[in-house]
């Protein structure tokens, strides 16, 4: 039983270059999220699904676009990467409804220059 | 909007001590709340659900309470060792998201 991983672990992009975090569970969780975290800030939601072809906007959704087009699966894409966007990513999943607690992954740390 | 709050932001004790780690949180309609572990530069580990239900659970040293109408959680430590240095997150599922406090970074001397 693998959990959530993440891939990759480390990765440094250029300014203006385009890139997909990838996601992977596989607990049968209905829930996905991504959340990113930054010093001070704590942990903030990028984007989430609720189920295969289901997302929707969390907190802090500009400069990301996901897709849910499986139950194990939830890559997230950054399309033209800024320095605003150097920060630890987290994805995570759970059961629906919410009675149960979340599962994560070990994050992905991304450098933008 | 759930906002969660963590105090104190940092903790230092010495190795045996028993310690509280508080959290609190604005809207008391909660599913339930989450207790993590983060170890420096790796991801969150889930030490403690506590149902809306319930009032606490244990799991060895650890024992989290749940006061949801005070909008308070503590996470009690018993007799601290150094390998409980970590930082301690909190998290409470409201509507269908979880919200995070920014954490407690502890430190246990020997």
């Amino acid at each position: 039983n693998a959990g959530v991983t993440q891939t990759p672990k480390f990765q440094v992009l250029k300014t203006g270059q385009s890139m997909t975090l990838q996601c992977a569970q596989d607990m049968n969780h209905e829930y996905m999220s991504w959340y990113r975290q930054d010093p001070g800030m704590g942990l903030r939601l990028i984007h989430y699904s609720v189920g295969a072809g289901i997302t929707d906007q969390g907190e802090v959704p500009n400069g990301y676009n996901v897709s849910r087009s499986t139950t194990e699966d939830f890559p997230l894409r950054l399309l033209s990467a800024a320095p605003s966007q150097t920060s630890v990513y987290f994805c995570a999943s759970r059961y629906n409804p919410g009675a149960w607690g979340y599962t994560f992954g070990s994050g992905t740390r991304l450098t933008v220059v | 909007k759930q906002e969660v709050t963590q105090i104190p932001a940092a903790l230092s004790v010495p190795e045996g001590e028993n310690l509280v780690l508080n959290c609190s949180f604005t809207d008391s309609a909660i599913y339930n709340l989450q207790w993590f572990r983060q170890d420096p530069g790796k991801g969150l580990t889930s030490l403690l659900l506590i149902q809306s239900s319930q009032r606490e659970q244990t799991s060895g040293r650890l024992n989290a309470s749940l006061d949801k109408s005070s909008g308070r959680s503590t996470l009690y430590i018993a007799a601290s060792q150094p390998g409980d240095s970590a930082t301690y997150l909190c998290a409470v599922l409201t509507g269908n998201q979880f919200y995070f406090g920014t954490g407690t970074s502890l430190t246990v001397i020997p």
